[in-house]
């Protein structure tokens, strides 16, 4: 067990949806990471939050967008959705944004399937 | 550009030992870490290696060479439960909207 959660663990939904996936870091971590993963494919980076700013974005889709709470926790929010957006996300935390040594850590995922 | 290139599978005997390569192209070097990952789990830390040489965790070991762009991730005294997918992961501080490029993942089966 990592220390970081997130919710749901599966979700079923339609094309042209809205889901809220939620993400709460391990205690003390200022850093959330959202990850998709979809079937046979590497893990790709969303976007990077650091004390509730935006630190980073990666390949984001612009239906896709996210935020971090003043608690740490953090959401992500994906719209219109579409057939291939089915996927496991995953959210990691760590420590601080930048420190050498910062290591991730990842949440057991939300599995998202559109049907 | 950044990239990561690792092979996709590797079959292996319980009992034995393998080693997977990882070897990366990025614009900057500040870490590399190897993950697990078991079908439909979570990634788990393994190791990080960050100056050149062997770092050595129970039966788990990660080389880095800074020089070569390489890296590898030794694994002893295999059991089936190693069976999973090893994911090769760098820090580059160039990149200024990923901190974490992660390559695709080797894929081992442990054989009785």
């Amino acid at each position: 067990d990592s220390g970081v959660t997130q919710t749901p663990k599966h979700l079923i939904t339609a094309t042209g949806q809205r889901v809220t996936l939620r993400c709460s870091p391990r205690s003390g971590d200022l850093s959330v990471y959202w990850y998709q993963q979809s079937l046979d494919q590497g893990l790709q980076f969303l976007i990077q939050y650091y004390n509730g700013e935006e630190r980073a974005k990666g390949n984001i889709l612009e239906r896709f967008s996210a935020q971090q709470f003043p608690d740490l926790h953090s959401e992500l929010n994906l719209s219109s959705l579409e057939l291939g957006d089915s996927a496991l996300y995953f959210c990691a935390s760590s420590v601080e944004a930048g420190r050498v040594t910062d290591t991730q850590y990842f949440g057991p995922g939300t599995r998202l399937t559109v049907l | 550009g950044q990239n990561i290139d690792q092979p996709t599978e590797m079959t292996a005997t319980e009992g034995a030992i393998v080693q997977i390569n990882c070897t990366y192209q990025t614009s900057g070097f500040n870490g590399l870490f190897w993950y697990q990952q078991h079908a439909g789990e979570a990634p788990t830390f393994l190791s990080y290696n960050v100056l050149d040489g062997l770092e050595e965790k129970g039966r788990f070991s990660s080389f880095l060479s800074r020089s070569k762009g390489y890296s590898y991730l030794l694994l002893k005294e295999l059991q089936m439960k190693d069976s999973a997918s090893y994911l090769c992961a760098v820090r580059d501080p160039d990149s200024g909207n990923t901190p974490l490029v992660f390559g695709k993942g080797t894929r081992l089966s442990v054989i009785a």
